[in-house]
């Protein structure tokens, strides 16, 4: 099987940024998605294809990869942005479709 | 405005069969490019895929649970439908079913994301 992995926390105070990563074998040649989940909330969509931020996520919220590595920006964190952050994407074939495990952000 | 949202029993007993129907709106499954897809989440744990079904019947499942999944899906109802078989307390979770988008390139799709998702239905999975 394969696997994306995540540190399972992260810590910030308000207004510093927050870098989230993901690692996985196959992100030099697979998308990397992630999701935001506020507690009791299904996921939503923060960033698709590496580094596109769709319409009504804040413009705060920013992504790249490179290698083997993706990772997730926070710049400036919110107090609102606390909630459990997952990465996704598949294996080089497509026939497994994974999510990370989870990175809690805290700001406080 | 896409929504789904899922519907299915709260309790089901070991090695019952457990059917959940994701009824959607805001775009067709008749229409190219679309699918549905089912996500679990147990209590405290990351999401785990697992199943998917295109425009046109194409189906995927999660290897490790292939044997237990079936999805449908019944465009004149705007539903899919996902079946899973020999339920264990381990599968206790809520399951989601989303949206899912594509960017396809000279007919190959070269990337794929679930948004948005349904709320969510808690299954608890006890005798």
């Amino acid at each position: 099987s394969y696997e994306l992995t995540q540190p399972p926390s992260v810590s910030v105070s308000p207004g510093q940024t927050a870098r989230i990563t993901c690692s996985g074998d196959a992100l030099p040649k697979k998308y990397v998605y992630w999701y935001q989940q506020k507690s009791g909330q299904a996921p939503v969509l923060v960033i698709h294809e590496d580094s596109k931020r769709p319409s009504g996520i804040p413009e705060r919220f920013s992504g790249s990869s490179s290698g083997t590595l993706a990772t997730l920006t926070i710049s400036g964190a919110q107090v609102e942005d606390e909630a459990d952050y997952y990465c996704y994407s598949t294996d080089t074939n497509g026939n497994h479709k994974v999510f990370g495990g989870g990175t809690k952000l805290t700001v406080l | 405005q896409i929504t789904l949202k899922e519907s299915g029993p709260t309790l089901v007993k070991p090695k019952q069969t457990l059917t959940l129907t994701c009824s959607f709106s805001g775009f067709s499954l008749n229409t190219t490019e679309v699918a549905v897809g089912w996500i679990r989440q147990s209590p405290g744990k990351a999401p785990e895929w697992l199943a998917l079904i295109y425009w046109d019947d194409d189906k995927r499942y999660s290897p490790s649970l292939k044997s237990r999944l079936t999805i449908t899906k019944d465009t004149s109802k705007n539903q899919v439908v996902l079946t899973m078989t020999n339920m264990d307390p381990v599968d206790t979770a809520t399951y989601y079913c989303a949206h899912k988008n594509f960017v396809i390139v000279r007919g190959v799709i070269i990337s794929g994301w679930f948004d948005p998702w349904g709320q969510g239905t808690l299954v608890t999975v006890s005798s």
